[in-house]
């Protein structure tokens, strides 16, 4: 394993239905992110673990969105009832205790 | 809270041109400094990084100091390569919550 990987690369669905993602950080790293991107901007701070602690979440993420990593290993991401606002690059990252994130390839979701 | 400002884009150079890519930070803490670079297409790529005042990091060429007096993690390169052409993010891990990215430059070098 020599990276953080991410499933699916990409996913359409329908508006209103639901889809869950799945991050696989690099062995050993304690802390995950996942960050959402939309064309011409900055990763989106969405939400953090430290092992299996969710220690972080952003005040613009509505109940719609819930993150998971049991065990302090992979995480999963679920948005519920899709809107197309949704509609981004979803990033994961893993971060080593120096500090630092190394990203996975994303996935992309289109809401139509 | 903490924050980054990255200078804005798009950032257009000739092929062995110099470059700089301004970056500044808030922070309360002593946080380490990140330069990613993401090229089209791609996932974003850790480029170099700084965990304490005066530390340079550097990687393919590029080069940033972490500056505490004037807050700054500014990017430069000798000579540009059209393979440069990216969008660039300045970022802070503070180690206590999450990190936080600039909005990206995006630079465009000209044969």
């Amino acid at each position: 394993d020599t990276g953080v990987s991410q499933n699916p690369r990409h996913k359409i669905t329908k508006r209103g239905q639901n889809v869950t993602f799945r991050c696989d950080p690099i062995s050993e790293h304690n802390r995950l992110y996942w960050y959402r991107q939309t064309l011409g901007q900055g990763p989106e701070f969405l939400t953090y673990f430290q092992n299996e602690a969710q220690l972080e979440k952003s005040r613009l993420l509505s109940d719609r969105f819930s993150a998971e990593r049991p065990k302090g290993s992979f995480s999963t991401l679920e948005i519920q009832r899709t809107e197309q606002g949704d509609s981004a690059m979803y990033l994961c990252a893993s971060s080593p205790p120096d500090g630092g994130a190394f990203f996975g390839q994303g996935t992309r979701l289109t809401v139509v | 809270g903490d924050s980054v400002t990255q200078m804005e884009g798009p950032v257009t150079l000739s092929e062995e041109a110099f470059l700089t890519i301004n970056c500044t930070y808030t922070a309360t803490g002593y946080p380490s400094l990140f330069w990613y670079v993401q090229y089209p297409g791609e996932g974003l790529q850790l480029l170099l990084k700084a965990t304490k005042a005066d530390d340079k990091g550097s990687n393919k060429g590029f080069e940033a100091t972490y500056r505490k007096e004037t807050t700054s993690f500014h990017l430069e390169k000798g000579s540009v390569q059209v393979s440069d052409s990216a969008v660039y993010f300045c970022a802070l891990d503070s180690s206590a919550s999450k990190i936080i990215f600039g909005s990206g430059t995006r630079l465009s070098i000209r044969p």
